[in-house]
């Protein structure tokens, strides 16, 4: 079965710092993967998605992540860590064939900015 | 932003008593979920829909239950609630067209407490 493991539940980095948040996945076919974030007291919305156009995906506030197959990675990384950046971040990838679709998400990462 | 529409946004209830959540959209999607939100659980599919009449079971359906009579509107049901239900409840919904690399759309979550 398809899964998405993401590493380090908390993850604290001080602002203007780099922000690497990891995610790995298993698949046995071509993954489509997902980031998510969600700011306390709200729905899930999506950061950026790797549909193998690219392994370079860039998405919203300036993160980005880069799709390594040969280490069945999806990280998501920011260069400099803003302090609106707090939130708990998920990775997902869909699962399921043509006329049914599901999604499995990582159990998340909360991301704290030090001032 | 998409339009989902969660109801209620909290309830306090006691074992034992059935409850119904609802989500409503208004973008004619064809796909929607029913989360749960625990911590160090991520968001675990409760039940899903991939049509009007159509639901298929998720990873955590054990004493849930979900109808969808059209489109806009998917319920999900608690028979007869139970203290481990206490969560935070999430709909999303998804294009209308099938593919993988579609994101989902969250609404802003149900705070459910089972006394």
């Amino acid at each position: 079965a398809q899964s998405v493991t993401q590493l380090g539940s908390h993850v604290s980095v001080s602002e203007g710092a780099l922000v690497l948040l990891r995610c790995n996945y298993s698949s046995s076919v071509p993954p489509y993967l997902f980031w998510y974030v969600q700011y306390p007291n709200q729905g899930l919305q999506l950061l950026l998605k790797y549909t193998s156009a690219a392994t370079l995906v860039k998405g919203i506030n300036g993160f980005e992540a880069e799709f390594k197959k040969s280490e069945t990675s999806y990280h998501l990384t920011k260069p400099s860590a803003h302090m609106s950046d707090a939130a708990e971040y998920f990775c997902a990838v869909s699962v399921g064939n043509s006329g049914t679709y599901k999604y499995i998400f990582g159990t998340g990462t909360r991301l704290k900015v030090l001032a | 932003d998409a339009g989902i529409t969660q109801s209620p946004r909290h309830k306090v209830t006691e074992t034992g008593t059935p409850v119904t959540l609802r989500c409503h959209q208004t973008e004619n999607h064809r796909y929607m979920y029913w989360y749960r939100q625990d911590p160090g659980h991520g968001l675990r599919l409760i039940h899903y829909s991939y049509g009007v009449k159509d639901t298929d079971k998720g990873e955590v359906s054990d004493g849930y239950s979900v109808s969808r009579s059209k489109t806009e509107d998917f319920l999900l049901t608690l028979e007869s609630a139970t203290s481990s239900q206490t969560s935070v409840y999430f709909c999303a919904i998804s294009e209308s067209t099938p593919g993988r690399y579609n994101e989902q759309f969250f609404g802003p979550g149900t705070r459910l407490t089972v006394l």
